[in-house]
């Protein structure tokens, strides 16, 4: 599997926007980059995809770098609620399995 | 939808006991996983299943079994307890979708084997 690299922890305060760098140098032309977070006792939810283009959902923006080895997840605002680790995870479209790293913890300071 | 079940939501077993882990999913998703989870860890794959009927290992299958008799429910088996499974167990399924991998799962059962 190709393997992802991130930060152990990250803090914001509340109402800024959160930057959270994923390296991915090993990057294969077929992986794509999703993100998932895991809020505390709780099973991991997913965040957002992408394969090259930069994306936007709901819950946050992908900016996926020129050359692919690297992206960043965009919490606009951050809340409370998103005190989570997030796991920055390659996916294979003909794999059958994501593979969880450590992941990033996020602090939100009131 | 209630999506991904998990029943029980804690256990405290007996070195020895065995126990089943019941999941089951209302999405008629293809496939579904086991994930344990160890303390400040990531999630580590025990078995997959990619229908009814097919079922396959992951990275940490001793000491585990798992069935697959309908598209709904995974129930993973443990044998003979062992401290070291002590861990979260979060159960997932997703469908099968190209480039997106959104998987959903479970709330998860907290087992502590003592």
């Amino acid at each position: 599997d190709a393997k992802t690299t991130q930060p152990n922890s990250m803090e914001s305060n509340e109402e800024e926007p959160v930057h959270l760098p994923c390296n991915h140098s090993t990057i294969s032309g077929t992986d794509y980059i999703h993100w998932y977070r895991q809020l505390p006792s709780q099973g991991p939810e997913y965040v957002i995809h992408g394969l090259t283009s930069n994306v936007n959902n709901r819950m946050a923006s992908l900016a996926i770098a020129e050359d692919r080895k690297s992206s960043t997840l965009i919490l606009h605002r951050a809340t409370l609620r998103d005190a989570a680790v997030y796991y920055c995870i390659l996916y294979r479209s003909n794999d059958y399995k994501l593979s969880f790293g450590a992941g990033t913890t996020v602090t939100v300071r009131a | 939808n209630a999506g991904v079940t998990q029943t029980p939501k804690f256990r405290i077993l007996k070195i020895g006991q065995s126990m089943t882990l019941q999941c089951t999913q209302d999405m008629n998703h293809n496939y579904m996983y086991w994930y344990r989870q160890d303390p400040g860890m990531g999630l580590k794959l025990i078995y997959y299943s990619v229908g009814a009927g097919i079922t396959d290992k992951g990275e940490v299958p001793n000491g585990y079994n798992v069935s697959r008799s309908t598209t709904e429910d995974f129930p993973l088996r443990l044998e003979l307890a062992a401290p070291s499974q002590t861990s979260v167990y979060f159960c997932a399924s997703r469908n099968f979708d190209g480039g997106s991998y959104e998987q959903y799962f479970g709330p998860g059962t907290r087992l502590t084997v003592t």
